[in-house]
């Protein structure tokens, strides 16, 4: 089992709908989780970090955990086109690294 | 800004070939890493450094040794090339679970 697991996609929304994309992750002792976005030929940027249970917003991102089901989520709401790119999930388990997961394609459509 | 550069975009370099790809990040950032990133795989760590001359093991350290003589560069280097080594080579640094990616450097083993 994958450390950090993720649907590779691509998750197909239409413009101005609700993206949601998940994550799960095995080490029950992980602290923290991370959210970076990937455009296609570009390097990773982080966009949302959440440490507690529940959620967190930013603008239109809303991240989610659920430390119980060992579930992370992120929602972008009004989705547009530029959101269309890789999403990567990450856990940080208490080493000073991050494990990602292999990442969510998601396509935003006109 | 922060800002991280790596020493080439693109290299090509054969088989058996010592390679070395070099990292500097201009933000005071203790922790540095490396990763590759192949397709459907996602973002590997290969290793990672918590300070200068201390060096840890991510994931896939095989084939690769790293070196830190100085806070703001991280080296990455292939003792002998091998055509499994065909992979984007991102490097990040930053603080707790915020990484901060270089543009990355697109290695091709003949």
């Amino acid at each position: 089992q994958k450390e950090v697991e993720q649907n590779s996609g691509p998750l197909s929304v239409p413009e101005g709908a609700i993206a949601s994309l998940n994550c799960t992750y095995s080490d029950r002792g992980s602290q923290s989780f991370f959210w970076y976005r990937q455009y296609s030929g570009k390097s990773p940027e982080l966009i949302m970090f959440i440490y507690s249970n529940g959620d967190k917003e930013d603008g239109r991102f809303t991240a989610q955990l659920n430390k119980a089901s060992q579930y992370v989520s992120l929602l972008i709401r009004d989705s547009q086109p530029s959101d269309s790119a890789t999403y990567l999930c990450a856990v940080n388990t208490g080493r000073r690294a991050l494990t990602f997961g292999s990442g969510t394609r998601l396509q935003v459509q006109p | 800004d922060v800002k991280v550069t790596q020493s080439s975009r693109y290299l090509v370099k054969r088989t058996g070939e010592k390679v070395f790809l070099e990292c500097v990040q201009d933000m005071d950032h203790e922790n540095m890493f490396w990763y590759r990133q192949d397709p459907g795989l996602g973002l590997r760590l290969i290793y990672f450094s918590y300070d200068v001359k201390m060096k840890e093991k991510g994931d896939i350290p095989e084939g690769y040794s790293v070196s830190r003589e100085k806070k703001e560069r991280f080296s990455l280097i292939l003792e002998s090339a091998s055509t499994n080594q065909t992979s984007m080579y991102l490097c990040a640094s930053g603080r707790g679970g915020t990484q901060y990616f270089g543009p990355g450097t697109r290695l091709l083993v003949l």
